[in-house]
């Protein structure tokens, strides 16, 4: 069954280094997410890339945040310069197509990011 | 602001025995709205998706209900089995935009 993969699933790096995480997304599926779930607290939508570009973001996505499809199969997430409140688990998701339809959302298994 | 809230927090039930997740939700204009199940340090898994003119949607023990009128859903477990310990996350998608607006979840603990 195809699945969503992500890489590394834990990465530990210090405050204000650069991190990539990375993700390979279903092959044939059109639309890219990012979401994130600090420790105990719900899941939260980072952004949505379609057509190599951001297509919605929200207001946690600021300036130290950025996404790549670099290759047409990876997408990744970039922070430049992690603060301790990045540390969080980061889930990569991908659609086959968006808006009303009914369609799946699959999700990878995360990348655990700690911050120290 | 859109938004997914969920009860109980947590709940521990015996194996065997059936439980009720509810889900509350004020996302506008709706599109569907899924149950996902969370185990710990994994990524979310889809059980059920319903649109507005669906009222109940089953998948194996899973039973999804949909009242788009007061925007309420429940999922109900029937034959609670140990290996359906874990979060269950009510998640809720607008029609314009591509975010999903995920509720806090669920956590339920099922034991012999």
């Amino acid at each position: 069954e195809p699945e969503v993969t992500q890489t590394p699933s834990h990465q530990v790096t210090q405050m204000g280094q650069e991190v990539i995480l990375r993700c390979v997304p279903i092959s044939n599926h059109l639309y890219f997410y990012w979401y994130r779930q600090i420790l105990g607290q719900k899941v939260e939508f980072l952004v949505s890339f379609y057509n190599n570009e951001i297509s919605e973001k929200s207001e946690i996505f600021d300036d130290q945040f950025s996404v790549e499809r670099p290759d047409g199969s990876n997408f990744t997430l970039k922070i430049r310069s992690t603060k301790l409140e990045d540390s969080a688990m980061y889930f990569c998701a991908s659609r086959l197509r968006t808006g009303a339809g009914r369609t799946e959302a699959f999700f990878g298994q995360g990348t655990r990011l700690t911050v120290v | 602001k859109n938004q997914v809230e969920q009860s109980p927090q947590s709940l521990i039930i015996l194996e065997g025995k059936n439980c009720t997740l509810q889900c509350n939700y004020t996302v506008s204009p709706f599109s569907n709205l899924r149950w996902y199940k969370q185990d710990t340090g994994r990524g979310p898994v889809s059980l059920t998706i319903m649109t507005f003119s669906e009222n109940t949607k089953s998948n194996g023990r899973y039973t999804a209900t949909l009242d788009a009128d007061t925007k309420q859903s429940s999922l109900h477990i029937t034959a609670s089995q140990l290996s359906d310990s874990a979060s269950y996350i009510c998640v809720v998608s607008a029609e314009v935009g591509n975010k999903l607006t995920f509720g806090t979840g669920t956590r339920l603990q099922v034991t012999l």
